[in-house]
């Protein structure tokens, strides 16, 4: 089955020390997304590409970078995890539009 | 600025009817859609409406009246498995291509 693939699903990392988080996708959706979502809310947009065309929210820290390499894989890189950066990271693929997109199943980021 | 507004909690019995609303303020107004997010799950779509009316997926429906920049998802026959936050979403004033998500009605559903 075509899906959004993300890995690890949990993930525990030091105060400081970078992580890297992976999702892929079998959907050859053009459109990629990182999304940070915590308790109780809703998610909140990090970054997309449209192809390899970054785009960068302009509330997200610079702590928090991003690469694809390809059309199936994206990652978010946290330079300097804080404990606020504990959260659910979620990534979403489209197929050119925003209104309907397609989660990966989460990592969930523990910062000690 | 861009908002969307939603009751925080609602909880229903199963097998009734149950309506969750939506408000929104943004500019260039796109379509509205809602997403279903079980507890530790990820967001599934649920339906997107461009044009005013109801649109029926099974015993999910969504409306939109777009002259009261207003929608609201019905759910029919409810079940346990139901239970649920529930996000509205517009496309995001920056571009088209992002979402802009609501704040999110957690629906329980109890026997």
């Amino acid at each position: 089955d075509a899906m959004v693939i993300q890995n690890p699903r949990y993930q525990v990392t030091q105060f400081g020390k970078p992580v890297t988080l992976s999702c892929s996708q079998t959907l050859n959706h053009n459109v990629m997304y990182w999304y940070q979502q915590k308790s109780s809310q809703a998610p909140k947009l990090l970054f997309h590409y449209y192809d390899k065309d970054f785009n960068n929210e302009a509330d997200t820290p610079d702590n928090f970078q991003s690469r694809r390499p390809n059309t199936s894989f994206c990652f978010l890189d946290i330079r300097s995890p804080g404990l606020g950066d504990a959260a659910m990271y979620l990534c979403a693929t489209s197929p050119g539009g925003g209104n309907e997109q397609y989660f990966g199943p989460g990592t969930r980021l523990t910062v000690t | 600025g861009q908002s969307l507004e939603q009751p925080s909690e609602v909880t229903a019995v199963e097998g009734a009817i149950v309506q969750i609303n939506c408000t929104y303020q943004t500019s260039g107004f796109y379509g509205l859609s809602w997403y279903q997010q079980h507890d530790g799950g990820a967001p599934t779509f649920l339906s997107y409406n461009a044009l005013d009316g109801l649109e029926e997926t099974g015993r999910f429906s969504s409306f939109l009246s777009r002259s009261d920049s207003y929608g609201y998802l019905l759910l029919q026959e409810l079940q346990m498995k139901d239970s649920a936050s529930y996000f509205c979403a517009v496309p995001d004033q920056t571009g088209a291509n992002n979402l802009f998500f609501g704040t999110g009605t957690r629906l329980t559903v109890i026997p």
